[in-house]
């Protein structure tokens, strides 16, 4: 079992609509997650930090965090072709502890 | 604030030979971390120093080797290189100083260096 696992994709949304990307991680005392978008031959852009459970909005983004089910989410709301790119999942145990990244969903906007 | 700069952007290299990349981290962070990102395999953790100390390291075998000086910058060296080694290598930093859920633990990468190994 990986330790961060995504959908490779490609997930394909219509421009406009909410775009959902879903990771699940192994490590049961797991405290930091992040999401990175990553355009084609680019370096990867942190987008969205959680800590706790819940949802944290910034502006189109929602992050949503379930320790219990080791679970965590991206929503993208009012998806732009500008979104297409690969989202990378990221998980933490905190300080001194490496950070390991799932292999990305691709995510493509169609218009 | 300036990002995390990396040098240089670009390299070529033939097999056997060796390369040293550098990495400047943003200022007053304490920790850097290096990947190799490939097609096929993703992004690949190598190491990660924090105060000049190695504090992880990922499974890749000991021609990869890295340093950090006492600013923070730091380097990573590939000995003997080989055709596999080309790949877009990556360094991110974060302040890396809280235990538990922090945004000190966020990690900024570089733009990269891209290494063509022939």
């Amino acid at each position: 079992q990986k330790e961060v696992e995504q959908n490779s994709g490609p997930l394909s949304v219509p421009e406009g609509a909410i775009a959902s990307l879903n990771c699940t991680y192994s490590d049961r005392v797991s405290q930091s997650f992040f999401w990175y978008r990553q355009y084609s031959g680019k370096s990867p852009e942190l987008i969205m930090s959680i800590y706790s459970n819940g949802d944290k909005e910034d502006g189109r983004f929602t992050a949503q965090l379930n320790k219990a089910s080791q679970y965590v989410s991206l929503l993208i709301r009012d998806s732009q072709p500008s979104d297409s790119a690969t989202y990378l999942c990221a998980v933490n145990r905190g300080s001194a502890s490496k950070i390991i990244f799932g292999s990305g969903t691709r995510l493509s906007i169609r218009p | 604030k300036a990002g995390v700069t990396q040098t240089p952007r670009y390299l070529i290299k033939t097999r056997g030979q060796q390369v040293t990349l550098s990495c400047s981290p943003i200022s007053g962070h304490r920790s850097v971390s290096w990947y190799q990102q490939t097609p096929g395999q993703g992004l690949q953790f190598l190491f990660e120093y924090f105060s000049e100390t190695q504090r992880n390291k990922g499974n890749f075998p000991g021609r990869f080797s890295g340093r950090q000086f006492s600013n923070s910058r730091s380097e990573m060296n590939v000995s003997t290189l080989e055709l596999g080694d080309s790949a877009l290598y990556l360094c991110a930093s974060s302040a890396g100083t809280l235990a538990g859920g922090s945004s000190y633990n966020e990690q900024f990468f570089g733009p990269g260096t891209r290494l063509t190994v022939l």
